[in-house]
């Protein structure tokens, strides 16, 4: 059964602090990653990966894939109250089926 | 451009009622999909499409049905609801099969009682 899971599923830190969020898969005939973050909407895209050890930047955040140990993180820099969301990740396998996980909450306090 | 819309934005139905839920697109876009994401599951994927005339199965298609007569447009049919159907559901749109960044509708809560 393809899963993904992410960890912590919750995280409470303050403003200027650096947060690593975790994803881990188990799929059969992967294609791509991807990090999505969630405010009180519709999930909203962050990165697609699908080489591993090419790291993606927009600015604060990163995220890189390593497709031996068959996870993600999702790093943010300076966080900021804007970044409280739900961050969530997805895999797609082969077939157009996307598998989520669960989401990683995350609270940024002034 | 609108973007992904969806109709309704809150619905309540009993048991047993059949329902459509709309999502429409402007952008173009070849495939689309449909998902529910419930508290503590994530979102799954019910159905989807690669193109006018084309749709298959996710992970959770049972008690739902699709269709796409047109690229704009893939509604999401409820055929007898069930509680177990209450959710949010989300339609997403994204370019083509190689293009992965899906772009999402604002979603419809949906109660069933």
């Amino acid at each position: 059964e393809d899963k993904v899971v992410q960890s912590p599923l919750s995280l409470v830190v303050h403003e200027g602090d650096t947060v690593t969020l975790n994803c881990s898969y188990e799929v059969t005939n992967f294609r791509s990653l991807l990090w999505y973050k969630q405010e009180k909407k519709a999930p909203t895209f962050l990165f697609m990966l699908t080489s591993s050890g090419i790291e993606k930047k927009s600015g604060r955040l990163s995220s890189i894939l390593d497709k031996k140990e068959l996870f993600s993180i999702l790093n943010i820099t300076a966080t900021q109250t804007g970044d409280s969301a739900v961050y969530l990740c997805a895999v797609e396998v082969t077939g157009n089926q996307f598998y989520f996980g669960t989401g990683t909450s995350l609270t940024v306090i002034p | 451009n609108a973007g992904v819309t969806q109709t309704p934005k809150f619905q309540v139905l009993k048991t047993g009622q059949s329902m459509t839920l709309q999502c429409a697109q402007d952008m173009n876009h070849e495939y689309m999909s449909w998902y529910r994401q419930d508290p503590g599951m994530g979102l799954r994927l019910i159905h989807y499409s690669v193109g006018a005339g084309i749709t298959d199965q996710g992970e959770v298609p049972n008690g739902y049905n699709v269709s796409r007569s047109t690229t704009e447009d893939f509604p999401l049919r409820l055929l007898s609801a069930a509680p177990s159907q209450t959710s949010v559901y989300f339609c997403a749109s994204s370019r083509d099969r190689g293009s992965y960044e899906q772009y999402f509708g604002p979603g419809t809560r949906l109660t069933v009682t």
